[in-house]
C-alpha cells in the first residue's frame, strides 16, 4: 500500500512565522500535491509538482510556495503565517507510470493554527 | 474547466438502510471519476474510481457508483449502511488525457442512527 506521511497532525504557529509543513511518500511517485480543506468549500489544490523540482500553482497559491529537491518529499512553505491560513492542510501523491490516470493517495493531514 | 457538483451537504439515515450520494460533473469529455471517504481527523481514502467500460463500479466497503453520462451523474449507493460509514464523501472528476489535477465537490457528510 501506498504511504503518505505529513511530519505533523496538530500546528500551532503565530502570525507572521514562517511555517513548513512536509510530506513524504514511500511508492517512488512522480506526482505530488498540496491542498487545504476547509468547511463548506472542499478540497482546493495550492500547488502541486510534476516531478523532482518542477512545481505548478494550483488554485489558490498566494502566500504559499513549496519544494521538492527529492522525489519523496514535498514541503509547503506559508511565508508569514496569517489567520486565514488557518486550516487543515492535506498532502497527496499520484504515480504517473502508467496510461490509465491513476487516482491520488492521501496523508491523514494537518491541521494548521494560526494565532 | 471541470467541476463537481454534490449537492447535498448532510444526509441522514437509518443503519441498515439504502444510501445513495448524488454527485454531478461537467466537463467536455468522459471523465476520470472518484469518490474518496474522509473518517473524522483522517485523510481521504479512495473507495472506486472510473476510468472507462462498464459503468456500474465496485468499489471497497461495499460501495458501488454509475456514471451516467445522459445526466452528468456518478452518484454513490451502497444497500445497506453501518454505523462505521459515517464519514465525509467526495466526488472527484480528472481530465481524461493524462492530467493530474483533479477538481473535489464539496463534499457530503455522512450520519448514521441507529
Amino acid at each position: 500500500d501506498v504511504k503518505v506521511t505529513q511530519s505533523s497532525r496538530y500546528l500551532v504557529k503565530r502570525t507572521g512565522e514562517k511555517v513548513f509543513l512536509e510530506c513524504v511518500q514511500d511508492m517512488d511517485h512522480e506526482n505530488m500535491f498540496w491542498y487545504r480543506q476547509d468547511p463548506g468549500l472542499g478540497l482546493r489544490l495550492i500547488y502541486f509538482s510534476y516531478d523532482v523540482k518542477m512545481k505548478e500553482k494550483g488554485d489558490i497559491p498566494e502566500g504559499y510556495s513549496v519544494s521538492r529537491e527529492k522525489k519523496e518529499r514535498f514541503s509547503l512553505i506559508l511565508e508569514s503565517a496569517s489567520t486565514n491560513q488557518t486550516s487543515m492542510y492535506l498532502c497527496a501523491s499520484r504515480d504517473t507510470a502508467s496510461y490509465s490516470n491513476q487516482p491520488q493517495h492521501f496523508g491523514d493531514g494537518t491541521r494548521l493554527s494560526i494565532l | 474547466a471541470q467541476s463537481v457538483t454534490q449537492p447535498d451537504i448532510h444526509i441522514t439515515v437509518s443503519e441498515g438502510a439504502s444510501l445513495e450520494l448524488r454527485c454531478n460533473y461537467s466537463y467536455g469529455a468522459t471523465p476520470y471519476l472518484f469518490w474518496y471517504v474522509q473518517s473524522p481527523g483522517q485523510g481521504l481514502q479512495l473507495l472506486l474510481k472510473y476510468f472507462s467500460g462498464d459503468t456500474l463500479v465496485q468499489g471497497i466497503k461495499g460501495f458501488e457508483a454509475e456514471f451516467k453520462r445522459s445526466q452528468s451523474s456518478f452518484n454513490l449507493r451502497k444497500p445497506s449502511v453501518h454505523w462505521s460509514d459515517a464519514a465525509e464523501y467526495f466526488c472527484a472528476v480528472g481530465a481524461n488525457f493524462g492530467n493530474e489535477k483533479l477538481t473535489f465537490g464539496t463534499g457530503t457528510r455522512l450520519t448514521i442512527i441507529p
